[in-house]
């Protein structure tokens, strides 16, 4: 168990529909992070946020936003969703907001299947 | 950004055997992580490695960052190190290989 929390564990929705998607970090980290495992892409970093600020975007779609509160957990919203869409999304944290410069541990994903 | 290879793509092993998989960058990197995922599909954490040599029970890594490579050893394999494994590295964010998919045959 690697200490990130990860909810739902599987979504299932239709295309055009929005979902959120949450994730709560380690105790103590102050980066979350977002990933998207497809099949024909790999795993692709998509957000970074530090203690709550925006400090890193990757391929990121203008459909998709997030967000980190002041308890530190974050939420990923998918919007206009598309059947491409469809793959696990994980969250990881690590302690520091340094450039990739230190662990991330990786929460147990989420499967979104859009149908 | 950089690039991360990695290979085989493709491992079948006899359960007892030992194996190396190996991870090249295309520039250097200030994070590098090994990654296994289970067939249940979670990412769990082998190492965090940038340089040097780790090792954990049946399981060591080293890093030669001059190179821009990284090796993972498993000795002794078992059926339930089965999965893929992923090498991830980063001048910001990760950027991980396609992962060598392993098998290990009873």
């Amino acid at each position: 168990d690697s200490g990130v929390t990860q909810t739902p564990k599987h979504l299932i929705t239709a295309t055009g529909q929005r979902v959120t998607l949450r994730c709560s970090p380690r105790s103590g980290d102050l980066s979350v992070y977002w990933y998207q495992q497809s099949l024909d892409q790999g795993l692709q970093f998509l957000i970074q946020y530090y203690n709550g600020e925006e400090r890193a975007k990757g391929n990121i779609l203008e459909r998709f936003s997030a967000q980190q509160f002041p308890d530190l957990h974050s939420e990923l919203n998918l919007s206009s969703l598309e059947l491409g869409d469809s793959a696990l999304y994980f969250c990881a944290s690590s302690a520091l907001g340094s450039g990739g410069a230190d662990t991330q541990y990786f929460g147990p994903g989420t499967r979104l299947t859009v149908l | 950004g950089i690039q991360v290879e990695q290979s085989p793509p493709d491992l079948i092993l006899q359960e007892g055997a030992n194996s190396t998989l190996r991870c090249n960058f295309s520039d250097s990197v200030n994070n590098l992580q090994w990654f296994h995922q289970n067939p249940w599909g979670q990412l769990i954490n082998l190492f965090y490695i940038p340089s040097g040599t780790k090792q954990n029970g049946r399981l060591s890594a080293t890093t030669v960052a001059t190179e821009r490579y990284s090796l993972l050893y498993i000795s002794s394999s078992q059926t339930t190190d089965s999965g893929v494994y992923f090498c991830a590295g980063s001048q910001g964010n990760l950027i991980f290989g396609k992962g060598t998919k392993l098998s290990v045959k009873p």
